[in-house]
């Protein structure tokens, strides 16, 4: 089964404007944590933000925010005023608790590749 | 305070061959993770050490091992080459292993077999 969803291939958005990236995940464990991270062309996978089940406040970093449902399994990633510099592949990413068969592991979705147009 | 370091960076080998990456996690970090990234496969993760051992492999080959050191630097070797085993191979560390631990990637060493 499909832990981690990511069901837009790909994302376009206009400089300046918001933009927002679908994650849902599944697990029975309840206590896991969500990641975001974006990959440049070069490679690097560079950590954005996270977000503990039970975590009650979204998390915020900068411009990045996760809007997290947890009764919906979701941890949508919303990027505030894109910049060219966002353009890039983005990964959501679990890593369940002891209970959890990802336990000590990511465990990662296909992936978004985010344009953004000046 | 110095990321996580892979090396190396590119690299370019021959069917059959052997090949061994390294990894020098964030000082502190005491868990360290390798990922296998491809276009086809996406990320797939590959092993997990902690203290020195194995806690968690993925489903790949006996071709595919690791190791880490004392001072939790990790290596990761692969034998026999494949074609399919090009790659972008990513290292990746945490504090520990529960879900609250961030998990910081490095650069990644990108593997072709030719």
């Amino acid at each position: 089964a499909q832990k981690i969803t990511q069901t837009q291939p790909g994302m376009f958005v206009q400089e300046k404007e918001a933009v927002t990236l679908d994650c849902t995940y599944d697990t029975s464990d309840q206590s896991y944590g969500l990641f975001w991270y974006k990959q440049p062309s070069s490679g690097e996978m560079i950590f954005l933000i996270y977000q503990g089940s039970y975590d009650e406040q979204n998390a915020t970093e900068g411009r990045y925010s996760l809007n997290f449902q947890k009764a919906r399994k979701s941890a949508n990633l919303v990027i505030s005023a894109s910049q060219l510099g966002d353009s890039a592949m983005y990964f959501c990413a679990m890593r369940e608790g002891a209970g959890g068969t990802s336990y000590g592991k990511l465990t990662f979705g296909q992936g978004t590749i985010l344009t953004v147009h000046p | 305070k110095a990321g996580v370091t892979q090396t190396p960076r590119y690299l370019i080998k021959t069917r059959g061959q052997q090949v061994t990456l390294s990894c020098s996690p964030i000082s502190g970090h005491r868990s360290v993770s390798w990922y296998q990234q491809t276009p086809g496969q996406g990320l797939q993760f590959l092993f997990e050490y902690f203290s020195e051992t194995q806690r968690n492999k993925g489903n790949f080959p006996g071709r595919f091992s690791g190791r880490q050191f004392s001072n939790s630097r990790s290596e990761m070797n692969v034998s026999t080459l494949e074609l399919g085993d090009s790659a972008l191979y990513l290292c990746a560390s945490s504090l520990d292993r529960g879900p609250g631990n961030t998990i910081y990637f490095g650069e990644g060493s990108w593997l072709t077999v030719v």
